[in-house]
């Protein structure tokens, strides 16, 4: 398996609660970078992971917090949830520094906030 | 925030007819990459082109770069419904995070 795999696929969470969303890197990429989707509009960057440090924040809240391991996955904490969260949130995996080339995106996580 | 905006929004064609999208961004740029998105499902990576290029074909994908006009086109020919997807141009300006467009969504009617 050579590709990114994120988990779980859907979640439904009431509103105040905290969710944690898992990311498995692609094999030889050493940075993880997480995007927020809602409906209709694209991906928002919410912060980039590298060598277990983040490296790069979008205009995100700090109830929005991840995780690197040394095996380069990791994780999308996100605290007090909100309705807004509802969203679906990406997981792409590059290297660092980055030559020319694209992302290797997951499937992505479908969060519903009710 | 958004830095490249995709035109139009949406488009819906026929099978065989090509389909032509349109980026336009606002800071210079290492590189831009056009995506696919299936059904609000992961994002596939179709094709880069860097700043110093001005045209690169993949398959049945033409890209376009005009670094003066700051602006990109995607060409699909000969659509396929296969093709129906969400389109979306994201900017790389050099080990910074790709900063995303809101897409275009192309239908292709058999």
């Amino acid at each position: 398996e050579t590709g990114v795999t994120q988990s779980p696929t859907h979640l439904i969470k009431t509103r105040g609660q905290q969710v944690t969303l898992r990311c498995s890197s692609q094999s030889g990429h050493n940075t993880v970078s997480w995007y927020q989707q809602a409906l209709g509009q694209g991906p928002q960057f919410i912060f980039q992971y590298y060598r277990e440090e983040e490296n790069g924040r979008g205009n995100f809240p700090p109830r929005f917090s991840g995780l690197q391991f040394p095996n380069y996955s990791s994780e999308l904490n996100v605290n007090a949830l909100e309705l807004d969260d509802s969203a679906l949130y990406l997981c792409a995996s590059s290297s660092w520094p980055r030559a020319n080339y694209g992302y290797t995106f997951g499937s992505g996580t479908r969060l519903t906030v009710v | 925030s958004q830095q490249g905006e995709e035109d139009p929004q949406a488009l819906s064609i026929q099978e065989g007819e090509n389909a032509t999208m349109n980026c336009s961004y606002k800071t210079s740029i290492n590189n831009l990459q056009w995506y696919r998105q299936n059904s609000g499902r992961g994002l596939v990576h179709l094709i880069l082109i860097r700043s110093n290029e001005r045209e690169k074909h993949s398959g049945r994908l033409r890209v376009t770069l005009d670094t003066s006009k700051k602006s990109s086109s995607l060409l699909i020919t000969a659509s396929r419904a296969a093709d129906t997807a969400s389109y979306f141009c994201a900017t790389d300006e050099g080990n910074t995070p790709l900063v995303f467009g809101k897409g275009t969504r192309l239908s292709v009617i058999a």
